[in-house]
């Protein structure tokens, strides 16, 4: 079975600063996507960045950018220029490369804050 | 372009009890998965429906079942309410077979506390 983990709990930047998040997942499987998701206090999950296992190039969205290591089973998620807006709880996740698969496997996540 | 509906937004239940949520899917979307968020976890799959059947099944006991209409809404029934239902119940929709990365969208969820 798949799992994804997030060693870090909590986490909080200065605003305009870096950040990085770590998460580490486990498979067997060499086609996957790897998610990283965003869920600020209203609730509602929000995609934040996306990345095809297939693909070396890392993948850039605006601010936030990930490090993906294949090999290492590591995905990393930096944001720059942290805004007050990005404090929320932010979830790395996994889904199967097989079309149709929907399930998506979560880490326990990491509650991000940024300080004025 | 309305996006994932959920209802009812909170609900208070006894232990024992059954309780009904519901989900509109993003216009166009034909597939519903739900998943179960404890607080201060991350959401764990129940299932996925598409084409009004249950495709894919999480590690969730039968008291968990669903369904899906014709316009692709869907439902989430737990019968026999225990402590531990209590979460954040989320719905997500998504087109079946995209060919790509098949981005799902959530609503903002059903909050269910069972006392």
């Amino acid at each position: 079975a798949q799992t994804v983990t997030q060693s870090q709990p909590e986490m909080s930047v200065q605003e305009a600063e870096t950040v990085t998040l770590s998460c580490t997942y486990d498979t067997s499987e060499s086609d996957y996507y790897l998610f990283w998701y965003k869920q600020p206090p209203s609730r509602q999950m929000i995609l934040v960045i996306r990345q095809e296992a297939y693909k070396q190039q890392n993948a850039t969205e605006n601010r936030f950018s990930v490090n993906f290591q294949k090999a290492a089973k590591s995905f990393s998620l930096k944001i720059s220029d942290s805004q007050l807006g990005d404090a929320a709880m932010y979830f790395c996740a996994y889904r199967r490369g097989i079309q149709g698969a929907q399930k998506l496997v979560f880490g326990q996540g990491t509650r991000l804050t940024i300080n004025p | 372009d309305a996006g994932v509906t959920q209802s009812p937004t909170h609900l208070i239940k006894t232990r024992g009890q059954q309780v009904t949520l519901r989900c509109s899917p993003k216009s166009g979307h034909d597939t519903v998965s739900w998943y179960q968020q404890a607080l201060g976890q991350g959401p764990q799959f129940i299932f996925q429906y598409y084409e009004e059947e249950e495709r894919q099944r999480g590690n969730f006991p039968d008291r968990f079942s669903g369904h899906q209409f014709p316009n692709y809404s869907s439902e989430l029934n737990v019968n026999a309410l225990l402590l531990g239902d209590s979460a954040l119940y989320l719905c997500a929709s998504s087109f079946a077979w995209t060919g790509n990365t098949g981005e799902l969208f959530f609503g903002e969820g059903s909050r269910l506390t069972v006392l």
